[in-house]
């Protein structure tokens, strides 16, 4: 079955520090992926997503993102974290062509301590 | 700014009691997704629809739970009867298929049931 896979469920950081989120999938075929963020009380927003091309893949508020095919994974960066990044963090991904359900990952929860 | 718009944003009710949650997807797409967010069981995919069609609604408890939509502009998601377990946050998404399967999250309708 196809599935995505967020290893860490909770982590904690000090303003400045880097960021390095995991993602792997199972799937079979060409993908598309995506990192979703939600902010406390808000709903899900598109961070950045991965087509084709260049596999590392630069998203808003200074995230990036490289796909790295080999390993199946699409491990979510950030060289500085600000208080602000306080969030959860959802790696999706779907099969290319046609419609193909999106599969979330169970989310991380990013914490930044000022 | 185009948005996605779910009705109400909060909901109490008591088990047994009918819950009918509404959602406007964006202009112009024609997909839309119902998602139910929980603490324990995360982000899950309860519906599918494409050019108002259910194509996907696997996640979805059939006893209880219906999922429609009557136009291009309104999707619903019923709950009859509601129980406790059912209290989560239900998220509406809408995109446009054969696109970038990017999804545009409304901003939730939360549900609780006692």
């Amino acid at each position: 079955a196809q599935s995505v896979s967020q290893h860490n469920h909770h982590v904690i950081l000090s303003e400045a520090a880097s960021l390095e989120l995991g993602c792997n999938y199972s799937y079979g075929g060409t993908v598309n992926l995506f990192w979703y963020v939600q902010y406390p009380g808000q709903h899900l927003q598109l961070l950045l997503k991965y087509f084709s091309g260049d596999p590392l893949v630069k998203g808003i508020k200074g995230f990036e993102a490289e796909f790295i095919k080999s390993k199946f994974s699409f491990n979510l960066r950030k060289p500085s974290v600000q208080w602000s990044d306080t969030a959860e963090y959802f790696c999706a991904v779907t099969l290319s062509g046609g419609y193909q359900k999106v599969t979330f990952g169970t989310g991380t929860k990013l914490q930044v301590i000022p | 700014d185009a948005r996605v718009t779910q009705t109400p944003r909060h909901k109490v009710t008591e088990m047994g009691q009918e819950v009918t949650m509404r959602c406007q997807p964006i202009l112009g797409h024609n997909t839309v997704f119902w998602y139910r967010q929980t603490m324990m069981q995360g982000l899950e995919l309860l519906a599918y629809f494409r050019n108002r069609a259910p194509l996907d609604d696997s996640g979805m408890p059939k006893d209880r739970f219906s999922a429609e939509m009557p136009d291009a502009t309104l999707a619903t998601l019923k709950i009859q009867p509601s129980e406790p377990r059912d209290s989560a946050v239900y998220f509406c998404a809408s995109g446009l298929s054969g696109s970038s399967y990017e999804q545009y999250f409304g901003p939730g309708t939360r549900l609780t049931v006692t």
